[in-house]
């Protein structure tokens, strides 16, 4: 247990419903990425906060997905109108901006099964 | 741009037998790298990290593995290997300069360890 958590574990839905996961993140730590997994694949950066400011979109990001962390604590991924091409486990992370060699602990994941 | 090469999608080796799990990675920075383990319906795991002070780094669980600039490699070793390896292995590299950079994944390497 990294002390990353996320939730829920699992979500189940059907195309075009709206789904949202939640990510805390280890106390102390001021940045939080979201990155996406599909069978077979290495994980893939979506986005990340420094505090409340998202500073970096992928391109993977698509204008369905909204990201936010309102306090800089906890952060919510938002996926509008859901594709089966969602369908994957979306990893949260988080890093102390002091860490020079970029190290991130993860969270266990949200796997998604668009129906 | 980074990117990482894990040259194996599949190793199977035999219960107290090495293990070698091949990475190479392109970067245009100072990289730092990383492998970490993803055991079945669990989270992303750092086994171990490389971040300039010795090219061999050791980590946990026995595994190690050796920065060797002039090949642009990071294999993975262990020199005998549990069924409790028996695991998703990914290689990350990672701007070592910049704390703001997402970690870049390989495809990973399947491990297989028969009894």
């Amino acid at each position: 247990d990294t002390g990353v958590s996320q939730n829920p574990r699992h979500k189940i839905t059907k195309r075009g419903q709206n789904v949202t996961f939640r990510c805390d993140p280890i106390s102390e730590h001021n940045r939080l990425y979201w990155y996406r997994q599909t069978l077979g694949q290495g994980p893939e950066f979506l986005t990340y906060f420094q505090n409340e400011a998202q500073l970096e979109k992928s391109r993977l990001l698509s204008d369905r997905f909204s990201a936010e962390r309102p306090k800089g604590s906890f952060s919510t991924l938002e996926i509008q109108r859901t594709e089966q091409g969602d369908s994957a486990m979306y990893l949260c992370a988080s890093s102390l901006i002091t860490t020079v060699n970029n190290e991130q602990f993860f969270g266990p994941g949200t796997r998604l099964t668009v129906l | 741009a980074q990117s990482v090469t894990q040259l194996d999608s599949h190793v199977s080796v035999s219960e107290g037998t090495p293990v070698l799990l091949r990475c190479n990675y392109s970067s245009s920075y100072s990289p730092s790298l990383f492998w970490y383990v993803q055991h079945p319906n669990k989270g992303l795991q750092l086994l171990l990290k490389y971040t300039s002070a010795a090219t061999l780094v050791k980590g946990i669980n026995g595994f190690e593995a050796e920065f060797k600039k002039s090949e642009t490699s990071f294999h993975l070793t262990k020199p005998s290997a549990h069924m409790s390896d028996a695991a998703e292995y990914f290689c990350v590299v990672s701007d070592r300069n910049s704390g703001n950079t997402p970690l870049v994944f390989g495809k990973g390497t399947r491990l297989s360890v028969i009894a």
